[in-house]
This record gives structure tokens, sequence and C-alpha cells, in this order.
């Protein structure tokens, strides 16, 4: 069962435009999400997250937005750089019992800016 | 901050062997640790969850006595996987998270193990 989607595994902009990176959940137990940046042969690089108090978090060239009702979130980039191709992950978590509050992710989409 | 070092980075070995990951957090205390294990294009898969001083939590289907986890203090988390074969060739992470819920994870840059 997966809980967290990323229905699209690749996405190619152009330098300069916006890209909007889109994740869907499942679980309604979640209220914490983040979106992880990966390139190959390194470990994820945090971006950014959202609770789910909020609809909106904005840093730099990134903003985040979540839509409760629709379980959905995106993350957006502009204006995207050459620098920004790589995987991107949606993460999300929820209030557990244990203090693990683990992380589910998604499978990940492929940004590539073309310069 | 919230420097997250992983080693090592690369082994190569002949199966049986016993291999051992080290992940530490360089400039805060981590809570909690986390292993995962991640396979060509794939997601990351949560292997375990480890808190300072206490038994990890094993995800299902993880073998626990195959991959040993100790954490035994807020700075460093180590993985060993006991009697590697073939087919745990893999990457594997670990994170790190300062304090409990609706903190982020810290990710060290994965280690590759290839058993020979």
């Amino acid at each position: 069962d997966q809980q967290v989607k990323q229905n699209s595994p690749s996405l190619s902009v152009q330098e300069g435009r916006i890209s909007i990176l889109n994740c869907d959940y499942t679980n309604s137990m979640f209220d914490y999400f983040l979106w992880y940046k990966k390139y190959p042969a390194e470990g994820p690089t945090f971006l950014i997250s959202i609770s789910s108090i909020k609809d909106k978090n904005e840093d730099g060239r990134f903003t985040v937005f979540l839509n409760k009702s629709a379980k959905h979130l995106s993350l957006h980039i502009v204006p995207s750089q050459p620098g920004d191709s790589a995987v991107y992950f949606c993460a999300a978590s929820g209030v557990e019992e244990t203090s693990g509050s683990r992380l589910t992710f998604g499978e990940g989409t492929q940004l590539t800016v073309n310069p | 901050g919230a420097v997250v070092s992983q080693h090592p980075s690369r082994v190569i070995c002949k199966s049986g062997t016993s291999v051992k990951i080290e992940c530490r957090s360089l400039d805060f205390q981590a809570t909690t640790m986390f292993w995962y294990r991640q396979f060509p294009k794939q997601s990351l898969m949560l292997m375990a969850t480890s808190n300072e001083g206490s038994k990890a939590t094993y995800e299902q289907g993880v073998e626990k006595d195959k991959f040993l986890i100790n954490h035994a203090s807020l700075t460093l988390s180590t993985l060993t996987v006991t009697s590697a074969h073939p087919e745990d060739s893999s990457f594997y992470i670990c994170s790190a998270r300062q304090g409990w819920s609706n903190q982020p994870q810290h990710f060290g840059d994965g280690t590759r193990l290839s058993i020979l």
C-alpha cells in the first residue's frame, strides 16, 4: 500500500520557468510533510517542510502548498535553475504513539532543468 | 548546520563478511536515528528506527539478527550487516533527527554496499 505517491517519474522544464512537483497521500493521519532533493550516490537533502495547520510555506525559490481536503501537496521552484536537476522526494509523517514518527517517502520525481 | 556523516561511502567485500556502517550527527544531538535501504530506481525503504540508549524498532520483514543496530550515544549509530550475502548489496542511508516529531530528518550520504 503506497501511502505517498508521486505519479510523475520525471519532469523537464526550461531554465527560468517554474517547476511544479506533485505528491498525493492517502493516510489522513499524516500531519507533517517534507520535500527532499537527492543527487545520485548521495543522501537526500532536506528542502522545505509544512505542517498540516498551514497551507503554504515559502523559502526562497521553493514554496510548498498543502491541500488537506484533496490530500495533495506540491513543490514549486521558481525560477528553476540547471543545478536544481535532481530527484525530488515527497515525504510524510504522522502522530504515532511510539517515539518514531517515521517518514513515508514517495517514489521520487526526476527533475531536469534545461539551460 | 544539521550535518550527518556516514562512513564508509563504499564497501566491496566477500560473501560471509560482516560490515559495519557508522552514522554520526556532527553538529547536533540526534534523539532518533533511522536506517534506510534504497534499491535502484526505488524510494527509500525504512529498515529500523533507533533511539539513543534503547533497542531499535525494526520494520516488518527486516531481520534484526541480520541488521544489528547500535545507538550508543546521541551522535552515533551503527548498522552492522552480519554475514552479508550478494542479496544484501544495496545503498544504505542513515538519517538523524533532533527532537521528536515535526522536525526534519537529515541524511548522510549513504553507503554503497557490494557483496561479491
